[in-house]
């Protein structure tokens, strides 16, 4: 079946710093992809859809200058946590729906990175 | 009100042990319902989807009602394996996927 890539896995950083976390999709092209954010015993939450060559779309609340989106090719999308705080510790995820199925509703998951902000 | 909605649980259930879990959605106009299985920390995998006419797939049975906008999820014969979260997941429309809160299920000997 299809797989989306996800690295890091894991990221400690210090207060302040960036982070950027790739998604990749290893055996199909996804012009879409999906950035969620999931705090403990809470359930994930979309940030934003990101199209291939185009903006990427912000759910409300999501700040846009603070998670920077790129979707330079039909199988990476990246997601940039600027100026990262503790407040910002979580566990982020991307997902994608493979072109080529038929009825694309089906979504692929990268594994995660858990981000920690000291 | 939530998009979706789910008790979060915990069900705590011995093995062997036949349990269910409901989950409401707002929209009426919802396309496609599904259900996800997410080990802790890990990312959520398909478990089933779920169609008007119910579907099974071993132990595992999903109904959906659309005129009451609720879905449900059967397990019978639970193993200690089932313990995870699962959620319920509603498509809006193509690129619109809500998640529900995940209900958590642990299954002991």
């Amino acid at each position: 079946g299809a797989v989306v890539s996800q690295h890091p896995s894991r990221v400690i950083c210090k207060s302040g710093t960036s982070v950027k976390i790739e998604c990749r999709s290893l055996d199909f092209q996804a012009t879409t992809m999906f950035w969620y954010r999931q705090f403990p015993k809470q359930s994930l939450m979309l940030m934003a859809t990101s199209n291939e060559g185009s903006k990427a779309t912000y759910e409300q609340g999501v700040e846009k200058d603070k998670f920077l989106i790129n979707h330079a090719s039909l199988t990476l999308s990246t997601l940039t946590v600027t100026s990262a705080h503790p407040e910002d510790s979580s566990f982020y995820i991307c997902s994608a729906r493979d072109l080529g199925e038929v009825t694309n509703e089906k979504l692929f998951f990268g594994s995660g990175t858990q981000l920690s902000v000291l | 009100r939530k998009e979706v909605e789910q008790d979060p649980g915990p069900f705590n259930v011995p093995e062997g042990a036949t349990v269910a879990f409901n989950c409401t959605y707002s929209n009426s106009a919802s396309q496609s319902f599904f259900w996800y299985r997410q080990d802790c920390r890990k990312e959520p995998k398909l478990l089933m989807s779920v169609y008007s006419s119910g579907n099974e797939d071993g132990r595992f049975t999903a109904q959906l009602n659309r005129a009451s906008q609720y879905i449900s999820l059967l397990i019978r014969d639970s193993k200690l394996s089932d313990s995870a979260t699962y959620l319920c997941v509603v498509n809006k429309n193509n690129n619109d996927m809500r998640f529900g809160a995940g209900t958590r299920l642990t299954v002991k000997p």
